[in-house]
């Protein structure tokens, strides 16, 4: 089915290492794209076509995805990253999906 | 630096056409590497993706209110609009104008966001 799955939140404290996943069946052949959205502001593109970076968002951003799970890692992990991130990808018919979001909390 | 600022009316009345219109600036909205969509996100919710529109006409909509959703593009005045009809309380929502980059095989992301309009629907 046309989904992504992500967990609905993460919790870490300050320096850890923060993964938060998408599970999707159409990932093993579609890029996997994240979006960090803080509190009242507008998504902001961190990782785009499973492992790239956008410029401007720091190396402690990374991507990957194996199968059916694309994962966004954030190595030492700040307060300044705490956040929703959502997950994008396409459907079966190329539109636009997005997974329900994870809330990141850093403390 | 891309701009996108999006305008319309932010309280409406059940029944009644939400109308939004997205300025585009400091990028051509005429650009063949681009599209340019509208996603919502109500109150405390995630995103979705509401329509795509690119310069040269063609629209895509989310099945799920294909039947009440029209865009437009006015390249004159680098602009592209919204429309959708008879709204309901679940239409409540933060409306976002995006710009889609056709990026690698086809694939197409949202890589710039306005700053979104909250649109409150209510009697």
């Amino acid at each position: 089915s046309d989904e992504l799955t992500q967990p609905p939140s993460v919790s870490v404290s300050p320096g850890q290492t923060a993964r938060i996943t998408c599970s999707g069946d159409s990932l093993p052949r579609k890029y996997a794209y994240w979006y960090q959205q803080k509190s009242g502001q507008a998504p902001v593109l961190v990782i785009f076509e499973d492992r790239k970076r956008p410029s401007g968002i720091p190396e402690r951003f990374s991507g990957s995805s194996a199968g059916t799970v694309a994962t966004l890692t954030i190595n030492g992990a700040q307060v300044d990253d705490e956040a929703d991130y959502f997950c994008y990808s396409t459907d079966s018919n190329t539109n636009p999906l997005f997974g329900g979001g994870t809330k990141l909390t850093v403390l | 630096h891309l701009q996108l600022l999006e305008s319309g009316p932010g309280l409406l009345k059940p029944s009644e056409t939400l109308s939004l219109t997205c300025t585009v600036s400091d990028v051509s909205i005429s650009s063949k590497s681009y599209f340019w969509g509208w996603v919502r996100q109500p109150p405390g919710k995630g995103l979705e993706w509401i329509a795509t529109i690119h310069y040269s006409g063609n629209t895509y909509s989310n099945p799920s209110l294909k039947s009440r959703v029209t865009m437009s593009v006015d390249m004159s005045n680098q602009q592209f609009s919204l429309r959708l009809t008879s709204v309901t309380a679940a239409d409540t929502a933060t409306y976002y104008c995006a710009r889609l980059y056709d990026g690698l095989g086809g694939f197409k992301y949202f890589d710039d966001w306005g700053q979104g309009m909250l649109v409150t629907v209510s009697s």
